[in-house]
C-alpha cells in the first residue's frame, strides 16, 4: 500500500497568513493527488484535484502543486472559514489512501 | 446541483450487518463512480471500495474483501454499501462520494452515516 504522510500535523496561524501543507507519498503517484478540507462533524470537501487543479467554486487563495511523491497545498490570506483539517488522497494505486490530516487552528 | 443524501445513523450489535444507502441527484447517475470511505473516531479517512454505477462493476479494498458489498439501483439513483460481521472497530462515519470515471477521485460527498457497533 502507498503510505501518505503530511507535515505539519498541526499548525496555528492568523487570519491573513499564508500557510503551506506538505503531503508525501511512499511511492510515486504521478499527479493522482487530491486535497480535501474537513470541518469537525462535516463531510470532506474537495479543494484540489490532479495535484494542482482547483475544484469548481473553491476560492483562488487555495492552490496545489507537486507531482510524484511530494505535494503541497498553499492557502494565501487565510480566512476565518479556512480553519479546518486538510487531508491529501492518492488515487493512483489500490488501495486508495489518505494522509493523516493537518489541523489548521486559529492563533 | 450535485447532492448525495445518505441514510440515517445505525446502532448494531457485533456480528450483525448494516446497509447504508446513498441517493444521488443533480447529475447523470450512470456516468460516474461512487466511492465509499469511512472515518473511525480520531482516525484518518479510509477507502473501502467503489462501484461503476453504469455497469455495476465493483472494486474493493483487500481489507474489506469478503465483508463489504456495494450495489446500485439505477432506477432509484441510489447506491448501497453493506458491511457484514460487524465488530466494534467498525464504529465509524461512513461516507459515499461521487467520482468521475476518468479520474476516480472524490468530487462530491454525502453527509455521512454514523454506524455504531456495540453490544
Amino acid at each position: 500500500d502507498i503510505q501518505m504522510t503530511q507535515s505539519p500535523s498541526y499548525l496555528s496561524a492568523s487570519v491573513g497568513d499564508t500557510v503551506t501543507i506538505t503531503c508525501r507519498a511512499s511511492q510515486g503517484v504521478s499527479n493522482d493527488l487530491g486535497w480535501y478540507q474537513q470541518i469537525p462533524g462535516k463531510a470532506p470537501k474537495r479543494l484540489i484535484y490532479a495535484a494542482s487543479s482547483l475544484h469548481s467554486g473553491v476560492p483562488s487563495r487555495f492552490s496545489g502543486s507537486g507531482s510524484g511523491t511530494e505535494f503541497t497545498l498553499t492557502i494565501t490570506s487565510l480566512q476565518p472559514e479556512d480553519f479546518a483539517t486538510y487531508s491529501c488522497l492518492q488515487h493512483n494505486s489500490y488501495p486508495f489512501t489518505f494522509g493523516p490530516g493537518t489541523k489548521v487552528d486559529i492563533k | 446541483q450535485v447532492q448525495l443524501v445518505q441514510s440515517g445513523a445505525e446502532v448494531k450489535k457485533p456480528g450483525a450487518s448494516v446497509k447504508v444507502s446513498c441517493k444521488a441527484s443533480g447529475y447523470s447517475f450512470n456516468n460516474y463512480a461512487m466511492q465509499w470511505v469511512r472515518q473511525a473516531p480520531g482516525q484518518r479517512l479510509e477507502w473501502m471500495g467503489w462501484i461503476n454505477t453504469g455497469n455495476g462493476k465493483t472494486k474493493y479494498s483487500e481489507k474489506f474483501q469478503g465483508t463489504v458489498t456495494i450495489t446500485r439501483d439505477t432506477s432509484a439513483s441510489t447506491v448501497y454499501m453493506e458491511l457484514r460481521s460487524l465488530r466494534s472497530e467498525d464504529t465509524a462515519v461512513y461516507y459515499c462520494a461521487r467520482g468521475p470515471l476518468y479520474l476516480l477521485d472524490f468530487d462530491y460527498w454525502g453527509q455521512g452515516t454514523l454506524v455504531t457497533v456495540s453490544s
